[in-house]
């Protein structure tokens, strides 16, 4: 398996546009969750999908973010219009719904700067 | 709820020396405890997990960790330090419900040659 994939590794916008991440998570895992990181704030947790469904998104900073699953094999993290505090790293993450423990499968994450 | 510390946001070591990294959880319930690694611009990888079996627990390139319910810790070591050891490393607890993982603040370790 190739693991979790995620695109693009890095993005670099302007102020006030629109940037769309994506996530495949790993085939067969139930949950999928995006998270960011920053020096400031650490590892945050911004929503999670179980079974393509959103479950939790009480960590999404704004109304300027959002999350889609459309299927079992794709997500998007979208954030519009992005400001210059959105720049960090955001990672995709998947585990397998029945899985005990529950370990998390991470991405290589997008570096995203917003100039 | 549940929830991880780290002690130290920093630790130093020389190459073959012990490194000694400091988890202390808090949960309700019995715990699952993991350690993952971060190596630089990469995601977190799991180095090892705790799930109520043996206290002692090894996990890849030579790290263990040891539960120790009285302590609420669960402090990662490795008997001799490799300078390919050097990375950022976090702690986490969980219930065991896919929904609330908790993710320590992370430690970055630093091996000197």
């Amino acid at each position: 398996d190739a693991g979790v994939i995620q695109s693009p590794r890095h993005e670099v916008t302007e102020m006030g546009q629109e940037v769309t991440l994506r996530c495949k998570p790993i085939s067969g895992h139930d949950y999928l969750f995006w998270y960011r990181q920053t020096m400031m704030r650490g590892l945050e947790l911004l929503i999670y999908f179980n079974n393509n469904v959103p479950i939790d998104d009480s960590g999404m900073p704004e109304d300027r973010f959002s999350a889609k699953m459309p299927n079992a094999s794709f997500s998007t993290l979208k954030i519009q219009p992005s400001e210059p505090r959105d720049s960090a790293v955001y990672f995709c993450a998947s585990s397998p719904g029945l899985a005990i423990p529950n370990e998390q499968f991470f991405g290589p994450g997008t570096r995203l700067t917003v100039l | 709820a549940q929830s991880v510390t780290q002690l130290g946001s920093h630790v130093s070591v020389s190459e073959g020396a012990l490194v000694l990294l400091r988890c202390n959880y808090s949960s309700s319930v019995p715990p699952y405890l993991f350690w993952y690694v971060q190596y630089p611009n990469q995601g977190l990888q799991l180095l090892l997990k705790y799930t109520s079996a043996a206290t002692l627990v090894k996990g890849i390139n030579g790290f263990e960790a040891e539960f120790k319910k009285s302590e609420t810790s669960f402090h990662l070591t490795k008997p001799s330090a490799h300078m390919s050891d050097a990375a950022e490393y976090f702690c986490a607890v969980s219930s065991g419900n896919n929904n609330d993982m908790r993710f320590g603040a992370g430690t970055r370790l630093t091996v000197k040659p």
